[in-house]
């Protein structure tokens, strides 16, 4: 079980809008730490998607977009496309563990 | 541009030792704390550990304190992850990556190596 539960699938038609979510604690986003999440495409490196919870990195389209609550913050992403299709994982700090860092357990993308 | 990029896939025996490499280039190599993250097959992210490559400080994941070393080389702007006592369960591609150098410790990774496979098999 990961400390930063996401939903393992979620998908949806071009043109369509999704979310995933991911689920902290008062250790890790209720604490106030950041949320990141970053996109993996089939065989290659994690790419930075969202950092600070809604900031986008030079580049990603803002079809993307991040928000964050008390304890658990999710990822939209509106006008689904075809190169969508990936795996999305949430990341943040949690206190109680010796300073790690955190990964959620990765949410896998389908583009119907 | 800013760019990590590490050593070649490996095969290692049980109970043998990994070392892998990160070497940077594009940008200031000690001003920027780098991780190292693993994924076995179909699985998720999993953190291991930080090393300041400025000071050779390092933090490691609770999972792999007594199995895992991190080090650099500044003058190469290189920096290595040894794992000792192998298993089944190290077969992963370990990946470095480097935080954007805010000094927050919830910083986010902003360039990735390109992973490293390692399988351990008998």
């Amino acid at each position: 079980q990961s400390v930063l539960p996401q939903p393992p699938s979620v998908s949806g038609a071009p043109g369509q809008r999704v979310t995933i979510s991911c689920t902290g604690t008062t250790s890790n986003i209720g604490a106030g730490y950041d949320v990141h999440w970053y996109q993996q495409l089939p065989g290659t490196a994690p790419k930075l998607l969202m950092y600070g919870n809604t900031n986008r990195p030079s580049g990603v389209p803002d079809r993307f977009s991040g928000s964050k609550s008390a304890t658990s913050a999710s990822l939209a992403i509106t006008g689904l496309q075809a190169e969508d299709e990936a795996d999305y994982y949430c990341q943040s700090y949690d206190i109680s563990l010796s300073g790690s860092r955190v990964f959620g357990g990765g949410t896998k993308l389908t583009v119907l | 541009q800013r760019q990590l990029v590490q050593s070649g896939a490996e095969v290692k025996k049980p109970g043998a030792s990994l070392k892998v490499s990160c070497k940077a280039s594009g940008y200031t190599f000690t001003d920027y704390y780098l991780h190292w993250v693993r994924q076995a097959p179909g699985q998720g992210l999993e953190w291991m550990g930080w090393i300041n490559p400025k000071s050779g400080a390092t933090n490691y994941a609770q999972k792999f304190q007594g199995r895992v070393t991190m080090t650099r080389d500044s003058s190469i702007s290189t920096a290595y992850m040894e794992l000792s006592g192998l298993t089944s369960h190290d077969t992963a591609v370990y990946l470095c990556a480097r935080d954007m150098g805010s000094e927050r410790v919830d910083d986010a990774f902003d360039v990735w190596g390109q992973g490293t496979m390692v399988t351990v098999s008998p």
